[in-house]
C-alpha cells in the first residue's frame, strides 16, 4: 500500500547544478501536485497536472520542469539550481473534480542548494 | 482568484483543553472543499477532515470539528479535549472549479499542547 512515493528523501546540490526529483503514485489519481514548503509560508504550489500528458502553473513555478508522461509519475526539474530553491518539497495526488477528494502526499524531500 | 488566509502563526492550549484554529477563505465558487492537513514534527501530511461548501452540517471526525460559517468565508477547525500528540502544525486548504480543482494551501497554524 504504498500510495505517493517521492525519491529522493534529502539532496544537496551546488549552485547551477540540475536534478529531477521523481513522485509515483499507485491510486490511479488523476490530478498530481508538486509543492515546496518554507518557513511561515505554508505550501505554495510549483506546478500540477490534471493528467498524463497536462501540466499547469501553480503560484511559483519559475525556475522549475515537469512532465507527466505517465498518469502514475509527476517528474519535477530544476535545470539549475539556486539558493532560493532550498526547500522541503512535496508531491501530491487527488482525485478529480469535487467533492471530498483531499491529497495523499509524499513523505517530501529536503533540498539544500549551496 | 482563489486564497487561503490563516492568521494565527502559533497557538498555545492547554491538555484537555479545547482549541480553536482559525481559517478564512476567498473565492468566487460556488462549489468548493475546505480541508484541514496535520503536519507533526516528523514531517508527513496527514488529512483531518472535510468540508463541502453545500453541505448543511458542519463536519466533524472524531475529536475534530470544522466550524464552517459560509457568509463569512471562514473554516475554523476545533480540537475538542487536546492531547499532547495535538502539538503540530495545522494547514487549512482549499479546492475549487476556478481553481481548476487544484488544492491550495494557507500559511499554517502550529499549535503547542502544553501539559
Amino acid at each position: 500500500n504504498a500510495g505517493v512515493t517521492q525519491t529522493p528523501k534529502f539532496r544537496v546540490l551546488k549552485t547551477g547544478q540540475s536534478m529531477t526529483l521523481l513522485c509515483a503514485q499507485d491510486m490511479n489519481h488523476e490530478y498530481m501536485y508538486w509543492y515546496r514548503q518554507d518557513p511561515g509560508m505554508g505550501l505554495r504550489l510549483i506546478h500540477y497536472s490534471v493528467g498524463e500528458g497536462t501540466t499547469a502553473k501553480g503560484e511559483v513555478p519559475d525556475g522549475y520542469n515537469v512532465s507527466r508522461l505517465k498518469k502514475q509519475n509527476f517528474l519535477l526539474g530544476l535545470e539549475s539550481a539556486a539558493p532560493s530553491q532550498t526547500s522541503v518539497y512535496f508531491c501530491a495526488s487527488s482525485y478529480l473534480g469535487q467533492g471530498k477528494s483531499e491529497a495523499f502526499f509524499g513523505q517530501g524531500t529536503r533540498l539544500t542548494v549551496v | 482568484a482563489q486564497k487561503i488566509t490563516q492568521t494565527q502563526p502559533g497557538m498555545f492550549v492547554q491538555e484537555k483543553e479545547a482549541v480553536t484554529l482559525d481559517c478564512t477563505y476567498d473565492t468566487s465558487d460556488p462549489s468548493y472543499g475546505l480541508f484541514w492537513y496535520k503536519q507533526p514534527s516528523s514531517g508527513e501530511m496527514i488529512f483531518l477532515i472535510y468540508q463541502g461548501s453545500y453541505d448543511q452540517q458542519n463536519a466533524t471526525e472524531g475529536r475534530y470539528s470544522l466550524n464552517f460559517q459560509k457568509a463569512r468565508k471562514s473554516a475554523n477547525l476545533v480540537i475538542s479535549a487536546s492531547q499532547l500528540g495535538d502539538s503540530a502544525m495545522y494547514f487549512c486548504a482549499m479546492r475549487g472549479r476556478t481553481g481548476g480543482f487544484k488544492t491550495i494551501f494557507g500559511a499554517g497554524t502550529r499549535l503547542f499542547v502544553k501539559a
